[in-house]
């Protein structure tokens, strides 16, 4: 069975610097998606950041970027020029490839706090 | 819609009654997930339409829970019988049959059983 990992329950970090969001996970599988969500106060999960286990390119979007090691089975999540909008709860997922249910394994989170 | 709609926003109910979660999908959107957000734990998922197949029932946790979805579209969650560890978010998302590109979720309904 599939397991996600993330070992911050809390990080804080200051205005403009930047910060990273561990996660780990196991599997079996070769194929496979990695996700990094944000669910602000709202509670809406919103999608920050997607990696295609077959692609060794990391994946960006604008100050979000990812560190994906096959190998080691980590996707930890940089978060430049932090912003005190980005202060959240982050959550890594776990989809596997062609499976008969997509559905997602969750890590527990990471509560982020980003200080004027 | 433009988003997944979820209602109520907030519910308190007392023990041993039943509720019903309601969840309107994105129009078009062909999958539709249940999970259960329990307090300072992760996303725990509990259930899966896809079209006019059968559900995926697996992550429902006790037969108090049931699901249906109507027409393709709207959904509802039941709870039967609410006990106190029932009380936690539960988040309804859709999205394509093209998942990989991951779902859009809604903004929950926050359950309170006293």
């Amino acid at each position: 069975a599939q397991t996600v990992t993330q070992s911050q329950p809390e990080m804080s970090v200051q205005e403009a610097e930047t910060v990273t969001l561990s996660c780990t996970y196991d599997t079996s599988e070769n194929n496979y998606y990695l996700f990094w969500y944000k669910q602000p106060p709202s509670r809406q999960m919103i999608l920050v950041i997607r990696q295609e286990a077959y692609k060794q390119q990391n994946a960006t979007e604008n100050r979000f970027s990812v560190n994906f090691q096959k190998a080691a089975k980590s996707f930890s999540l940089k978060i430049s020029d932090s912003q005190l909008g980005d202060t959240a709860m982050y959550f890594c997922a776990f989809m596997k490839h062609a499976s008969g249910t997509y559905k997602y394994i969750f890590g527990t989170g990471t509560r982020l706090k980003v200080l004027a | 819609g433009a988003g997944v709609s979820q209602s109520p926003s907030n519910k308190v109910t007392e023990k041993g009654k039943d509720v019903e979660l309601r969840c309107d999908p994105i129009s078009g959107h062909t999958a539709l997930y249940w999970y259960r957000q329990s307090l300072g734990q992760g996303l725990e998922f509990l259930i899966y339409f896809q079209g006019n197949s059968a559900p995926d029932k697996s992550g429902l946790p006790s037969d108090r829970f049931s699901a249906e979805r109507t027409g393709g579209s709207v959904s509802t969650l039941t709870i039967q019988r609410t006990q106190q560890e029932d009380s936690a978010v539960y988040l309804c998302a859709s999205s394509p049959r093209t998942v990989n590109y991951g779902y859009t979720f809604g903004s929950g309904t926050r359950l309170t059983v006293v």
